[in-house]
């Protein structure tokens, strides 16, 4: 069965240190993984994808996530978060025909 | 312009009634989808179509009628409303079709829906 997890239902960290939320994912073949944000009152908005290539992939707002293969996981960073980061993550993977699985989403807070 | 477009974004309504979301995409996509997001967030797929043609029907009760007139718009028709009902509705799509494609979804901003 496709599944994803986000193991962590909320994420706290000081503005200016990094953050990392945490994704991994249960799919057969090679799945195109995808990070999104939303914030309060609106619809998901896409931050990064990784479709092959480099594990590094580097997206909208200084975001940043990184593809493991091994660990079937795609881990989403910031270097430096910022208080108007707050807001809630979703990854997803999309394993084919068109479906894309959705993890149950990590709040994070960015205190000043 | 707004790229995915639902009406209305709040919707009040009592146990039994009928009532109608609508969306509307103006990006040339040809597939498009209904989610729906619980109180806890948790975002669950509930049909898809594309091109008028329904390609994902998840177990959605049947009182859950979605309605394609064309690839533009995709329209979500819930019979004899129920509490649990209650959720925010979103209406999404995506280019390509068919087949496993890298492309990126499109949300509208939602309809949130209280079933009292």
């Amino acid at each position: 069965a496709q599944s994803v997890a986000q193991p962590e239902d909320q994420v706290n960290v000081a503005e200016g240190n990094p953050l990392t939320v945490k994704c991994t994912y249960s799919v057969s073949g090679n799945p195109y993984l995808f990070w999104y944000v939303q914030y309060p009152n609106r619809g998901l908005q896409f931050l990064l994808k990784y479709i092959t290539g480099d594990n590094l992939v580097k997206g909208s707002y200084g975001f940043e996530a990184e593809f493991n293969k091994s660990q079937t996981s795609f881990h989403l960073k910031k270097p430096s978060a910022l208080v108007s980061d707050s807001a809630l993550y979703f990854c997803a993977v999309r394993p084919n025909f068109n479906k894309f699985y959705f993890g149950s989403g990590t709040k994070l807070n960015v205190k000043p | 312009d707004t790229a995915v477009s639902q009406t209305p974004k709040y919707l009040v309504t009592q146990m039994g009634n009928d009532k109608s979301i609508k969306c509307e995409q103006n990006l040339g996509h040809d597939t498009m989808y209904w989610y729906k997001q619980d109180s806890k967030k948790f975002l669950k797929i509930m049909f898809s179509y594309n091109n008028k043609e329904l390609i994902i029907n998840e177990t959605v009760p049947n009182r859950f009628s979605p309605k394609s007139p064309d690839k533009a718009h995709l329209n979500l028709h819930i019979n004899s409303l129920e509490l649990g009902d209650s959720a925010v509705y979103f209406c999404a799509s995506t280019p390509g079709s068919g087949v496993a494609t890298n492309e990126k979804l499109f949300f509208g901003s939602g309809t949130q829906l209280s079933v009292l």
